[in-house]
């Protein structure tokens, strides 16, 4: 089946940094990816996608990059504040379903 | 707007006891999905419905699940009978268009099951 992995379990950063988040997936023809952060105690919620033919986009302090070469994206977020703490989930379709990565945890250091 | 609406919050019960889980989804979505968490598997997606039509259900772990959608605004899902290992939080979600295309789907804050 489909794997999508993430390199890091936990991620801590200092507020005001930049935090990068990454995930590596196996399945070369896979055309879309999308980010999810959730909160303690809430659901994930959608923050961005990317689809194949784009290696890189941005949103409000977001950042995703592509490489398809390496089977490889990454969520940036710039200027990481305290309501960033959350877990980033890439996810990705697989046949019928859409099939999350394991997660980070990203904490933010005051 | 209400999001997703997932009952109870929390659950603990005891082996062999039936729980029933309940979701109301986005008014007008037309897709509905059923995920469980745990901290060994993650997220995984159990069952969802088009239309209240369930589409795929090979993600329900045994006969003790089922899921049912009688109607466009009204999800179960029914564990009989329970098992600690059903233990998790059980989250349901709901998309405008099938979530996979679209990527984005709208998540309950979840129902949080203890099986003792």
């Amino acid at each position: 089946g489909e794997s999508v992995g993430l390199h890091l379990p936990t991620l801590s950063v200092q507020e005001g940094d930049n935090s990068i988040i990454n995930c590596a997936y196996s399945n070369s023809a896979s055309d879309y990816f999308i980010w999810y952060k959730q909160e303690s105690g809430k659901g994930p919620q959608f923050i961005i996608d990317i689809r194949s033919n784009m290696d890189k986009r941005q949103g409000q302090r977001v950042t995703v990059l592509l490489n398809k070469t390496v089977k490889h994206l990454s969520l940036q977020i710039a200027a990481t504040q305290p309501g960033d703490s959350a877990v980033y989930f890439c996810a990705l379709p697989w046949g019928q379903k859409l099939v999350f990565g394991q997660g980070t945890r990203l904490t933010i250091n005051p | 707007d209400a999001g997703v609406i997932q009952s109870p919050r929390h659950e603990v019960t005891e082996m062999g006891q039936e729980v029933t889980l309940r979701c109301k989804p986005i008014s007008g979505h037309d897709y509905l999905f059923w995920y469980r968490q745990t901290m060994m598997r993650g997220l995984e997606l159990l069952i969802y419905f088009n239309n209240n039509v369930p589409i795929d259900d090979s993600g329900m772990p045994e006969d003790r699940f089922s899921a049912k959608m009688p109607n466009a605004s009204f999800s179960t899902l029914k564990i009989q009978p329970s098992e600690p290992r059903d233990s998790a939080v059980y989250f349901c979600a709901s998309s405008l268009v099938r979530g996979l295309e679209a990527g984005e789907l709208f998540f309950g804050e979840g129902s949080r099951l203890t099986v003792l």
